[in-house]
C-alpha cells in the first residue's frame, strides 16, 4: 500500500528491554521524522533525517537511537526502555525540495513501558 | 527559542456555529510557514490549512480559514458551520528554514455538540 506506515501499532514492553519501532514510506521522500506525543506537550521531535545515512537530533533525543540505511525506512530504537518513554510515537515524511512542504504522518504507535 | 502557545486546552461549540481556535508563536526568523493539524480520535494527523508568512492574504480551505497577524505573531483558526466530524484535537505548528523542524503547540481539544 502506498503512503507511510508504522509497526507495530501497539506495543507493551518492560523496563530495560530494547524496542524498535518501524516506519516505512513509499513516496521516496527524503526527509523523515520521529515525534512523540504526550498529554500537555503536543508533539515533540525526537530525531529527523534529511536523507539516507544523514540523521540529526531533535528536541528530546535522549534514550533513542535511529538509523536510515534506506530512504524508505527510518526505524526508532529504545535501547533500554523506561517508563517515561510510554507515549504515542509518530513517524512523518516530507519531500526534499522544500523544507516547508507538508509533513505526512503515519498512524502512530502506542508504546507502554511497564 | 521557537515556541508555539495554544492557551485554551479545551473548547466546545454547537453544531453549525463558528468557533475560533487561538495560537501565538515566537520566532526571530522572518520567513516561515504556519500550519494547523487536526487529530481525530483515530489519532491520524491531518493537515487542515497552511499559511506562508510572506503572504498577507489569509489562507482559506472550505470551512476553515485563518487570521494571520504577523506583527502580533498570532495565527488563529476559524471553523465555520461546525460539524460533528470536526470533533478532534487541533495543533498549531510552524517551521522555519533555519532548522527545518516543525514546532508544535500543546493542542486544543474541540468538541462539537449536536
Amino acid at each position: 500500500d502506498a503512503g507511510i506506515t508504522q509497526s507495530p501499532r501497539y506495543k507493551i514492553t518492560e523496563t530495560g528491554r530494547q524496542v524498535t519501532l518501524m516506519c516505512h514510506q513509499t513516496w521516496s521522500h527524503s526527509y523523515m521524522f520521529w515525534y512523540r506525543q504526550d498529554l500537555g506537550h503536543g508533539l515533540r521531535l525526537i530525531y529527523y533525517s534529511a536523507a539516507a545515512d544523514i540523521t540529526d537530533k531533535g528536541e528530546v533525543p535522549d534514550g533513542y537511537v535511529v538509523s536510515r540505511s534506506k530512504t524508505e525506512n527510518f526505524p526508532l530504537t529504545l535501547e533500554s526502555a523506561t517508563r517515561s518513554q510510554t507515549s504515542v510515537y509518530f513517524c512523518a515524511s516530507s519531500e526534499a525540495r522544500d523544507v516547508y512542504n507538508e509533513q505526512f504522518f503515519g498512524p502512530g504507535t502506542r508504546l507502554t513501558v511497564l | 527559542a521557537q515556541t508555539v502557545t495554544q492557551s485554551q486546552p479545551e473548547m466546545s461549540v454547537q453544531e453549525a456555529e463558528t468557533v475560533t481556535l487561538s495560537c501565538t508563536y515566537d520566532t526571530s526568523e522572518s520567513n516561515y510557514y504556519l500550519f494547523w493539524y487536526k487529530q481525530p480520535p483515530s489519532r491520524q494527523m491531518i493537515l487542515v490549512i497552511r499559511q506562508e508568512a510572506y503572504k498577507q492574504q489569509n489562507a482559506t480551505e472550505n470551512r476553515f480559514s485563518v487570521n494571520f497577524q504577523k506583527a502580533a505573531k498570532s495565527f488563529s483558526l476559524k471553523i465555520s458551520d461546525s460539524q460533528l466530524g470536526d470533533t478532534a484535537m487541533y495543533f498549531c505548528a510552524f517551521i522555519t528554514g533555519a532548522n527545518s523542524k516543525l514546532t508544535f503547540g500543546k493542542g486544543i481539544t474541540l468538541s462539537v455538540r449536536p
